[in-house]
């Protein structure tokens, strides 16, 4: 069974930065596309990056420049580290993984909160 | 920049049946935009309905169904349930490696 847990949201400054995790178990990290996608309170879902087998990222606009995905296949475990962190970006941000040949999301986790406020 | 759009919200009767679309500010939606479709009750994670315009995840109900109509995808609920009231979120692929969600939809069944 695919399991998905995201971990490393908290409280932080604006300018901060933050790694978060994404502890998988059931399939393989680095054979896979991993994405992560983010919810505002209150708001809808809005996709941040996705991370293909090949190690390609790719980033909203949003984010591009201040977000980097990442994996570490020994700990079978995806991370987003954020850098310049803004309020905008406090949100919900949920680990999915992500079908490349039916571009959908398969299966989520379920999400750590991360507030960026002073 | 492109946006997705979908309804704010909708109502539908409990046996009823209702349709959520997702459209593109600019443009038609087509297969090659590769739509799916997303279901999100408050405080929980998004379960995913539909993808690749149509096919059906693993385990949904066979009243939830997906099309293209017109210019737009198409969710349909056919024979709504009270535990259908929901936020529902279309994604489609814009390539290049990017996904864009819609606004989503609250259906409320009453």
């Amino acid at each position: 069974e695919v399991q998905l847990v995201e971990s490393g949201g908290r409280l932080i400054q604006p300018g901060g930065s933050l790694r978060l995790s994404c502890a998988a178990s059931g399939f393989t990290v680095n054979r896979n596309y991993m994405s992560w996608v983010r919810q505002a309170p209150g708001k809808g879902l809005e996709w941040v990056s996705v991370i293909y087998s090949n190690d390609y990222a790719y980033y909203a606009d949003s984010v591009k420049g201040r977000f980097r995905i990442s994996r570490d296949n020994s700990k079978n475990t995806l991370y987003l580290q954020m850098n310049s962190l803004r309020a905008e970006d406090t949100a919900v941000y949920y680990c999915a993984t992500y079908n490349y040949g039916w571009a959908n999301f398969d299966h989520w986790g379920q999400g750590t909160l991360v507030t960026v406020s002073s | 920049q492109t946006v997705v759009t979908q309804e704010p919200s909708f109502s539908v009767s409990p046996g009823g049946t209702v349709t959520l679309t997702c459209g593109l500010s600019s443009g038609s939606v087509s297969t090659n935009y590769y739509p799916s479709w997303y279901q999100q009750t408050p405080g929980q994670a998004p379960r995913t309905l539909i993808y690749s315009t149509n096919i059906r995840s693993s385990g949904v109900p066979d009243r939830f169904s997906g099309s293209i109509l017109g210019n737009k995808a198409a969710l349909t609920i056919t024979g709504a349930q009270a535990d259908d009231e929901s936020d529902y979120y279309c994604v489609l692929y814009m390539g290049s490696g990017i996904s864009v969600f819609g606004g989503g939809t609250k259906v409320t069944v009453l």
